[in-house]
């Protein structure tokens, strides 16, 4: 595998469920990010991890959990969502220290709830 | 703070013709500007990226864009698309020399090309 993977990539839940997004980045990047994209709005930022800190939570309600156990996986955390928590979910990692911070991104998870 | 403004949300244009997607930003500070292009059931991937010299910057599939900060804009440019550019193009900036900062993007622009 290389660059950065996402599973999985489609998942629908109920408003009660609990399930678990996952990434993992093949890079050797230190900072991770979740990204929201909803349809017709611009990528919302979530998550930042930088060499396994959390360093930027954008006011993300609290039924998202992330977990950086290491600098090559990201997990989000779901439970008791709301159908307009509907969206593709976005990986992307970066190598912060070497000037300008192009991200790779993953696919993506398309996620419903409902 | 920064703010990226994508001034088309849909470009229909045809096989073979110029196609210009248009992007404005708003900073206080010099930033960093970047161009992805997110294909239907795909991430996004680097187009292409300014970070200083040179205003014209040249990225992949013959995509370009220049960099004009006393218009602060950083217009997308192909001299001939194909059909295979049919997607979505954001456009992004950040801040420059701060670690793990992320970017900052536009609603992006459908470009939709066809025969």
């Amino acid at each position: 595998e290389t660059g950065v993977t996402q599973t999985p990539r489609h998942l629908v839940m109920g408003m009660t469920n609990k399930k678990s997004l996952k990434c993992e980045q093949h890079l050797g990047h230190n900072a991770m990010y979740w990204y929201k994209q909803s349809a017709k709005k611009p990528l919302e930022l979530m998550f930042v991890y930088n060499f396994k800190e959390q360093t930027e939570n954008n006011s993300v309600p609290s039924r998202f959990s992330p977990e950086c156990p290491n600098s090559s996986h990201l997990f989000l955390h779901l439970h008791t969502l709301q159908p307009e928590d509907s969206a593709l979910y976005l990986c992307a990692s970066s190598q912060p220290g070497q000037g300008a911070e192009e991200q790779y991104f993953g696919p993506g998870t398309r996620l419903t709830v409902t | 703070a920064q703010s990226v403004t994508q001034l088309d949300s849909q470009v229909p244009v045809f096989e073979e013709a110029p196609v210009e997607l248009r992007c404005n930003y708003s900073s206080s500070v010099s930033v960093y500007l970047f161009w992805y292009v997110q294909y239907p059931n795909q991430g996004l991937q680097l187009l292409l990226k300014y970070l200083s010299g040179s205003t014209l910057v040249k990225g992949i599939n013959g995509f370009e864009a220049e960099f004009n900060k006393s218009q602060t804009s950083f217009h997308l440019r192909k001299p001939s698309v194909h059909i295979s550019d049919t997607a979505e193009y954001f456009c992004a900036v950040s801040p420059p020399n701060q670690a793990g900062t992320a970017l900052i993007f536009g609603k992006g622009t459908t470009l939709s090309v066809s025969s």
